[in-house]
């Protein structure tokens, strides 16, 4: 089982609707979750974080982490077509104290 | 507050040759870490530098190495260089050591070996 799991995409999701990026883990005991958004040919930006089970909101997205199913999602609502992109996860490990990326989503916001 | 500053951004090598990369870290971030992202292999991470010293290393051969000075200020090296070097070489700094940091990354060196 990979450490960190995305769906490739493209994810393809109408301008103005919810497009919900999701990315499973294996370590039990990681405890710092994050979400980098990755223009093609540019770094990775640093969108939200999160440390606790639950939701949390910083303008239209939506972090949302479930510890007990090892899953965290990325809500982006009223989707623009700047915001297609590549969506990366990234999950600390414990055991040798790591952030393992997922090899991300690509979103495409169709207008 | 000024980011992360890498150089150079793009680079030319023949395989063979070395390479020194360089990172300076945002003002006050004393953890800098680096990473080489792939078409095939995605973001890879190499090592991690805190406070002059390696605090933590990937699993990449002893051709990558790297050390970090006073300032925070980062380089990293990668000697013998082989094809399949060709890579996004990131850095990112984080104001504390180890993974549970926030991280925030340069704008990358593009290394190409012919």
């Amino acid at each position: 089982q990979k450490e960190v799991e995305q769906n490739s995409g493209p994810l393809s999701v109408p301008e103005g609707a919810i497009a919900s990026l999701n990315c499973t883990y294996s370590d039990r005991g990681s405890q710092s979750f994050f979400w980098y958004r990755q223009y093609s040919g540019k770094s990775p930006e640093l969108i939200m974080f999160i440390y606790s089970n639950g939701d949390k909101e910083d303008g239209r997205f939506t972090a949302q982490l479930n510890k007990a199913s090892q899953y965290v999602s990325l809500l982006i609502r009223d989707s623009q077509p700047s915001d297609s992109a590549t969506y990366l996860c990234a999950v600390n490990t414990v055991r040798d104290d790591k952030i393992i990326f997922g090899k991300g989503t690509r979103l495409h916001i169709l207008p | 507050k000024a980011g992360v500053t890498q150089t150079p951004r793009y680079l030319i090598k023949t395989r063979g040759q070395q390479v020194t990369l360089s990172c300076s870290p945002i003002s006050g971030h004393r953890s800098v870490s680096w990473y080489q992202q792939t078409p095939g292999q995605g973001l890879q991470f190499l090592f991690e530098y805190f406070s002059e010293t390696q605090r933590n290393k990937g699993n990449f051969p002893g051709r990558f190495s790297g050390r970090q000075f006073s300032n925070s200020r980062s380089e990293m090296n990668v000697s013998t260089l082989e094809l399949g070097d060709s890579a996004l070489y990131l850095c990112a700094s984080s104001l504390k050591g180890g993974s549970s940091y926030e991280q925030y990354f340069g704008p990358g060196t593009r290394l190409t070996v012919t």
